[in-house]
């Protein structure tokens, strides 16, 4: 079945800098895209969604683009901080049913000092 | 955070055995999801949930069954364990399938030697 991509498995920047993740998507049927960050030991909890209707959607220090034409997602977050350092991954719904959500493998976000 | 328990939290058995991992929430929410996440792999439905005694299988449901008798409680049964069953496992709840995020629990660690 098709399934949620990263372009990156690791990503360091300084802190202070802004960050940006990227997914790639391959269902152009999947409507819903959900941000997630892991940190280790924990659950993944969630950062920021956005529904299809929408390009670009703004949270905390964080905003997610959606750019349908090619099938790709992004999250930025500015100022980086040590607290971001984390597995990042995205979700889309291309199911479509009761079971939800299709997740991508992950980026992990370093931040350097 | 989600109201959403996870026990036990780590756990240690041998081949063979039986195991039972339990997600309690306290959000009311009608769907609910058990998923494994092994490195490589990302997160991987096994069961999920969508009301009282109603479960479907997921994309790795072989060896795994799943019971829901009150809207709080999801369990997750390993008939008898195998080492390929080593994971963490993650439940997961959401108010609606596709179109609200899935908020996750804290884990499991399982291993069976």
């Amino acid at each position: 079945g098709e399934s949620v991509g990263l372009h990156l498995p690791t990503l360091s920047v300084q802190e202070g800098d802004n960050s940006i993740i990227n997914c790639a998507y391959s269902n152009s049927a999947s409507d819903y895209f959900i941000w997630y960050k892991q940190e280790s030991g924990k659950g993944p909890q969630f950062i920021i969604d956005i529904r299809s209707n929408m390009d670009k959607r703004q949270g905390q220090r964080v905003t997610v683009l959606l750019n349908k034409t090619v099938k790709h997602l992004s999250l930025q977050i500015a100022a980086t901080q040590p607290g971001d350092s984390a597995v990042y991954f995205c979700a889309e719904n291309s199911g479509g049913g009761a079971d939800g959500l299709t997740f991508g493998k992950g980026t992990h976000l370093i931040i350097q000092p | 955070d989600a109201g959403i328990t996870q026990s036990p939290r780590h756990k240690v058995t041998e081949t063979g055995t039986p195991v039972t991992l339990r997600c309690h929430q306290t959000e009311n929410h009608r769907y609910m999801y058990w998923y494994r996440q092994d490195p490589g792999h990302g997160l991987r439905l096994i069961h999920y949930s969508y009301g009282v005694k109603d479960t479907d299988k997921g994309e790795v449901s072989d060896g795994y069954s799943v019971s829901r008798s009150k809207t709080e409680d999801f369990l997750l049964t390993l008939e008898s364990a195998t080492s390929s069953q080593t994971s963490v496992y993650f439940c997961a709840i959401s108010e609606m399938a596709g179109s609200q995020p899935q908020h996750f629990g804290d884990g499991t660690r399982l291993s069976i030697l």
